[in-house]
């Protein structure tokens, strides 16, 4: 079965300083392809960020970046100078015929 | 239109009855997704559309649920006999071809039984 985890059901960071969410997935696939979605309360999942797996560059999107560790079958996301508007619940997905969710992190940011 | 549309944003029913709920996707995307997110949960994939024809109905729980998307563009989601576990969040999403780039969600649809 094609899973994905996160292993951390809630995180909080200090405004403007950085935290890393983590997520682990199982697949036998070798091309596949990963995401960050970003879950306001508005309830609209938003994506943050993608990365292909045939790609060992890690993806950057402004302030949000990956480490991706393919044979570890990681993919973490890492926010920097945190906001607070980063306050949500993030997911990560793989996606080899449609996106597979975890059941995601809640990111509590304290001013 | 702009985004993914959904509609109702909130419906409650009771334990028993019939509901749609309607899903207007992006122009043009051709990849249309249903997908259901209990409280505290990540969404759970339920039918994939590709074009007018369901491409993966896999994740359908039971015969009480179906989906059309007649003209490859609206799609509804069927519930027949609700039930008080069928409550959550039923989210739709697009995208173009195979979605490689990612889906485009709307704000989801939340469903109470009472």
């Amino acid at each position: 079965a094609q899973t994905v985890t996160q292993s951390q059901p809630e995180m909080s960071v200090q405004e403007a300083e950085t935290v890393t969410l983590s997520c682990t997935y199982d697949t036998s696939e070798s091309d596949y392809y990963l995401f960050w979605y970003k879950q306001p309360p508005s309830r609209q999942m938003i994506l943050v960020i993608r990365q292909e797996a045939y790609k060992q560059q890690n993806a950057t999107e402004n302030r949000f970046s990956v480490n991706f560790q393919k044979a570890a079958k990681s993919f973490s996301l890492k926010i920097s100078d945190s906001q607070l508007g980063d306050a949500a619940m993030y997911f990560c997905a793989y996606k080899i015929n449609k996106l597979v969710f975890g059941a995601g992190t809640i990111l509590r940011v304290k001013s | 239109g702009a985004g993914v549309s959904q509609t109702p944003s909130n419906k409650v029913t009771e334990k028993g009855k019939y509901v749609e709920l309607r899903c207007d996707p992006i122009s043009g995307h051709t990849a249309l997704y249903w997908y259901r997110q209990s409280l505290g949960q990540g969404p759970e994939f339920l039918i994939y559309f590709q074009g007018t024809g369901a491409a993966d109905d896999s994740g359908l729980p039971n015969d009480r649920f179906f989906a059309v998307r007649p003209e490859g563009s609206v799609s509804t989601l069927k519930i027949q006999r609700t039930e008080r576990g069928d409550s959550a969040v039923y989210l739709c999403a697009s995208s173009l071809l195979g979605g490689d780039y990612g889906y485009t969600f709307g704000s989801g649809t939340r469903l109470t039984v009472v």
